[in-house]
Parts: C-alpha cells; structure tokens; sequence
C-alpha cells in the first residue's frame, strides 16, 4: 500500500539544484523517510534516510516539514549520472518491506 | 561501507533449468537479506526475507519451493529459482541489512538479470 505520493517525473537543468517533493501524510511517529535512486538497470542505491531532523550527506539534504507529513530531497548541483527514478519511502525501524511505489523519473538535461 | 554484491550479474538457461544467484554483503554483517523481484517497466516487489539461521519468509504469491533461499551466513544469502520457465525471466535484487540501529537502513546488489528461454 502507498504510503507516499510522488510526482511521476521531473526534468532538472545539469548543474541546477533538483528538489523532489515527497508527501506522506499518514506518516506515523516512528517511521523513518528513506530515499533511494535507481539507476537503469541498477539495484537501488541509498540516498538518505531521516526522522524529523533535515539531514545532509555527501550526496544530498532531505528536508522534512515540521509536521512530517512531507518532505523534500534536494540534490544540489545535478549531473547527468543523476538521471534516474527516485524513490520515497516511509518505513519503522528495521522494517522489511520496502514499498517502492513509482518513484519520480528525475532526467537532467544539459 | 555498505556494499552488497550478486552473482551473476546475468544469467540465459533454457526452460526447466534452475539457477542459483548469491548475494554477499562485502563490509558488514547482514542478519536479515531481502530478495526483490522487478519486471520490466515495474517498480521493485519483495518476494521473501531471510535472517540468518532461520527459514525465509516469503510474501504472498511467491512460491517457497520454487524459490529457494538460503542465509547460511551473515554475508551471504542465495535465491535458487528452481525448475524455471520463460515467465520467471526477471530483474532479482537483493538488500541486506545489518544489525538494526537506528533506521536500519537496507543495501542492495546491482541486481541479476535472468532469462529463460
């Protein structure tokens, strides 16, 4: 069962920061926002995960609303090798199924 | 860190056939794998979940004595598709998770790419 609504593509300019907006507004108290890209015929890569705080990492910052019903995936200066499907997941800790949903196809153009 | 490996990264066997794909986590010690299955053009399904030691759990509609796990390690966990058919042709991927702090995160392989001819 969805428990996130993503649009279903973007476009990005190379270079641009890309922002992926992700809503989950049955999001519970202990359940986590995990991000992950998939690459064409790729295993799923893990992006960032995070609670309530906004995270950063080396490779991107998750930005959650204070009221945790949405969130935002920020990417902050796209390349090509960025093109893929981003997916937004809601889970508890240690949760085993991964529901993946449709993601949003993210294409950078050059 | 965080790496997890499969073999073979593709795979072509005719019908009635079976094949074995490994998964390995390379840097840490997985207590629970994941297998997914993706079809063309489909987002990702989990078919079964292993701990190490113990029997998979498989997801509703997946068979157990066609697909076969084993988590005989806690670095390696393989999916044995048994006796397979052209409909079994699949993208499988496998997760693995390590000692759940935190949000216990999962890892996948690149994936196997398997056609029955």
């Amino acid at each position: 069962d969805a428990k996130t609504t993503q649009p279903p593509s973007m476009d990005c300019a190379e270079g641009r920061a890309a922002n992926l907006p992700c809503n989950h507004s049955t999001i519970s108290g202990n359940e986590y926002v995990y991000w992950y890209r998939q690459i064409h015929s790729q295993g799923p890569q893990y992006i960032i995960h995070g609670l309530k705080n906004n995270e950063t990492n080396e490779m991107a910052s998750l930005i959650i609303t204070e009221d945790r019903k949405s969130s935002t995936l920020i990417l902050p200066h796209a390349t090509l090798r960025d093109t893929a499907v981003y997916y937004c997941i809601v889970g508890e800790t240690g949760a085993n199924n991964l529901f993946f949903g449709t993601g949003t196809r993210l294409t950078v153009i050059p | 860190g965080a790496v997890v490996s499969q073999h073979p990264s593709w795979v072509i066997c005719k019908s009635g056939t079976s094949v074995k794909i490994e998964c390995r986590s390379l840097d840490f010690q997985a207590t629970t794998m994941f297998w997914y299955r993706q079809f063309p053009k489909q987002s990702l399904m989990l078919m079964a979940t292993s701990n190490e030691g113990s029997k998979a759990t498989y997801e509703q509609g997946v068979e157990k004595d066609k697909f076969l796990i084993n988590h005989a390690s806690l670095t390696l966990s393989t999916l044995t598709v048994t006796s397979a058919h052209p409909e079994d042709s699949s993208f499988y991927i496998c997760s693995a998770r390590g000692v759940v702090e935190g949000a216990g995160t999962q890892y996948f392989g690149p994936g196997t790419r398997l056609l029955v001819l």
